[in-house]
């Protein structure tokens, strides 16, 4: 299938703990973004890579930090677990030079 | 003011109604604007791009672009219950890839 896929799908650890999350598509596109959706559903940007390279930076702990082996590859590692890093983790990618973009399935990240 | 706002709803339509989702955004210089379907506990779907002024329509979905009153809305005919999701208003700010949301329209469509 081509898709964008994510592991894992949930994901429950305990504070401080460090943590990873990977995001593959296989649609040859050229952006892939990480997204956060809170308990309200507010789904937010974080950050974009096109073809490597890091594009968007929000105003993310440095907690959070991004890593693109490759074009199809964006995975998402985070240091010292928070209470507040609870949410749903949405990889998405879009193909070059359009804005569209398609979300993998999301990771569910419970902090205790 | 948000950059993208949707009203929370919930909108209750009954089977078989046109369902009327409205999005505002306060950018005037986008340029590209999505729907987006999310089914509870599933990841959002891209139903729907506009980038012009006036309508497109995709089967039962009608998406509707005014820049000048920087409004955005999703109709969707003969609504089924199949098509109780939140829907997701979705705007690209200016000469970046980045998406802003709305926090969504949840739509309930009842037999």
């Amino acid at each position: 299938d081509t898709a964008v896929s994510q592991t894992p799908k949930y994901l429950v650890t305990q504070m401080g703990n460090d943590k990873s999350i990977k995001c593959e598509q296989n649609l040859g596109h050229d952006t892939m973004y990480w997204y956060k959706q809170d308990s309200k559903k507010f789904l937010k940007i974080m950050f974009s890579y096109n073809n490597k390279e890091l594009i968007i930076n929000e105003t993310v702990p440095n907690r959070f930090s991004p890593k693109s082996p490759d074009k199809a590859h964006l995975n998402l590692h985070i240091n010292s677990l928070e209470l507040g890093d609870s949410a749903v983790y949405f990889c998405a990618s879009s193909p070059p030079g359009v804005q569209e973009q398609f979300f993998g399935p999301g990771t569910r990240l419970t902090v205790l | 003011q948000k950059e993208v706002e949707q009203n929370s709803g919930p909108l209750s339509v009954p089977e078989g109604a046109i369902a009327s989702l409205n999005c505002t955004y306060s950018d005037r210089v986008s340029q590209s604007f999505f729907w987006y379907r999310q089914y509870s506990g599933k990841s959002p779907e891209l139903i729907m791009s506009i980038y012009s002024n006036g309508d497109k329509e995709d089967g039962r979905f009608t998406a509707q672009l005014n820049k000048a009153s920087q409004y955005v809305s999703l109709l969707i005919r003969d609504s089924q219950p199949s098509d109780s999701a939140t829907y997701l208003c979705a705007v690209n700010r200016y000469n970046t890839d980045k998406l802003i949301f709305g926090t969504g329209t949840r739509l309930q469509v009842f037999p």
